[in-house]
C-alpha cells in the first residue's frame, strides 16, 4: 500500500518567513495529492491540492509544488503569519483507491 | 447546510464500558471513514466503509467495531477491549473513487475516566 513521508515534524518560523513543508509518497500510481490544515481542537480542512498533470499551483501565500520522478511534493507558505500556526497534513490517492493516505503532519508555529 | 457531523464532542468513559460515537453526513457520500488522532501520530485509519453493509478493518482496527446500515451513518463504537482508548476521533467522508477531497468532521474527544 501507500506510505508517505512528512517532514518536519515541527516547524517554528517568525511572522513574515517562508515555510516548507515535504511528503514523500511510495506509489506511483497515486495521483492527487491534498493539504489539510487543522487548527487547534478543530477538524482538518483542505486548503490547496495538485495533481499529477501538474507541477505547481498557487493560492495566493500558499503553492504546492510536485515531482513525480521523485515521488515529493511541498506545501510552500509565503509572508507567514500568526494565524497560519496549526498542524498540517499532506495526503496521497490514487483514482482507483478510496481511501487517501496521511502523513503524519507538522506542527506549524508562527511567532510574532 | 451539507457537510459532516459528529457527536458528542466530548465525552467521558468508565473502564470496562463500551461507547457509540456518532458520524453523520448529508453529502451523499460512497465512503466513510473513521480515524484516531493521538499527538505526534498523525491521522490512523480505523475502519472504513466504501458502501452501505461494507466495511473493511485500517491499520488499528483492533478494539473497534462498526456499523453501516444507512449511508448517511457510520457510527464506531469503542470496547472495552482496546486498552487505551483516550483519543481525538475524526469522521471523514469521500464521493468515492476518484480525486476529491475528504470532508471531516469536527471530532469527538473521548477520554476514560
Amino acid at each position: 500500500g501507500e506510505n508517505v513521508e512528512q517532514h518536519p515534524s515541527t516547524l517554528s518560523v517568525q511572522e513574515g518567513d517562508s515555510a516548507v513543508i515535504k511528503c514523500t509518497y511510495s506509489d506511483s500510481a497515486s495521483n492527487y495529492f491534498p493539504w489539510y490544515k487543522q487548527e487547534l481542537g478543530k477538524r482538518p480542512q483542505l486548503i490547496i491540492d495538485i495533481r499529477s498533470n501538474v507541477g505547481e499551483k498557487k493560492d495566493q501565500r500558499i503553492a504546492v509544488t510536485l515531482n513525480k520522478t521523485a515521488k515529493h511534493f511541498s506545501l510552500h507558505i509565503t509572508e507567514t503569519q500568526p494565524e497560519d500556526s496549526a498542524v498540517y497534513f499532506c495526503a496521497a490517492k490514487w483514482g482507483g483507491s478510496y481511501i487517501p493516505t496521511f502523513g503524519r503532519g507538522t506542527s506549524l508555529i508562527v511567532h510574532p | 447546510d451539507g457537510g459532516i457531523t459528529q457527536s458528542p464532542k466530548y465525552l467521558f468513559r468508565k473502564e470496562g464500558q463500551n461507547v457509540t460515537l456518532s458520524c453523520e453526513q448529508n453529502l451523499n457520500h460512497d465512503a466513510m471513514y473513521w480515524y484516531r488522532q493521538d499527538p505526534g501520530q498523525g491521522l490512523r485509519l480505523i475502519y472504513y466503509s466504501q458502501i452501505v453493509n461494507d466495511f473493511q478493518k485500517g491499520d488499528i482496527a483492533e478494539g473497534y467495531s462498526v456499523s453501516r446500515e444507512k449511508k448517511e451513518s457510520f457510527p464506531l463504537t469503542v470496547t472495552s477491549a482496546q486498552k487505551n482508548p483516550t483519543a481525538f476521533y475524526l469522521c471523514a467522508s469521500t464521493p468515492g473513487q476518484g480525486n476529491t477531497e475528504a470532508f471531516f468532521g469536527q471530532g469527538t474527544r473521548l477520554t476514560v475516566v
